[in-house]
């Protein structure tokens, strides 16, 4: 069975950092694009991040390129995303999720980060 | 970047009902378009991808189609557990982009 579980969310003051961490279980995680998408609190859904199967390849959305680095570590089977320069508006659930080619095959439940002072 | 418009913003229906959410993209891309259901406090929960394939598990009542630069979802009968809220999201390039949500109520 498929398992993503993510972690190290939490309440940050503007301008701080965290690093959310995803561990993968039930199925082979070198062979898996992943990615990150969050959701502000009552709002939709946004594409944060993506990283290849090999980690040789990483891809942004422009809200957060600069600021968000993701890494994988194959040895580890877990994917993380370092947040630096937190702002306001990066406050919501961030949810990682494992991609296919055909499809985003499953996502885990999610970790929340409130920036707020 | 592909920008996805996805309409009606909020849908009342009744149970029994045929309805149809559309997405409507800035430019064509290829037929990596993927539909979710969404309940609060869950995860999203993939329902359609590739435009038209069904995903496992899903209920045949759901149904993709589209192309170039609209995509529809179709539910054929509501039943009461599909008042939720809906997405698209394009997955041919990046950066990956959704649509604004589609608020499914009675």
């Amino acid at each position: 069975e498929v398992r993503l579980v993510e972690s190290g969310g939490g309440l940050v003051q503007p301008g701080g950092s965290l690093r959310l961490s995803c561990a993968a279980s039930g199925f082979t995680f070198t062979s898996y694009a992943m990615n990150w998408v969050r959701q502000a609190p009552g709002k939709g859904l946004e594409w944060v991040s993506a990283i290849s199967s090999s980690g040789g390849s990483t891809y942004y959305a422009d809200s957060v390129k600069g600021r968000f680095t993701i890494s994988k570590d194959n040895s580890k089977n877990t994917l993380y995303l370092q947040m630096n320069s937190l702002r306001a508006e990066d406050t919501a659930l961030y949810y990682c999720a494992i991609k296919s080619y055909l499809k985003f095959d499953s996502w885990g439940q999610g970790t929340l980060v409130t920036v707020s002072s | 970047d592909i920008q996805m418009t996805q309409s009606p913003s909020t849908l009342s229906a009744s149970v029994g009902d045929r309805v149809t959410i559309t997405c409507r993209a800035s430019q064509t891309f290829n037929d990596f378009l993927a539909w979710y259901q969404q309940k609060p406090g869950k995860a999203p929960n993939l329902l359609i991808y590739k435009t038209f394939n069904l995903e496992s598990g899903v209920p045949s009542r759901f149904s993709g189609s589209g192309s170039g630069t609209e995509f529809t979802l179709t539910i054929s009968s509501l039943q009461p557990d599909d008042f939720a809220t809906y997405y698209c999201q394009q997955y041919n390039s990046y950066p990956y982009t959704f649509g604004q949500g589609t608020k499914l109520e009675i």
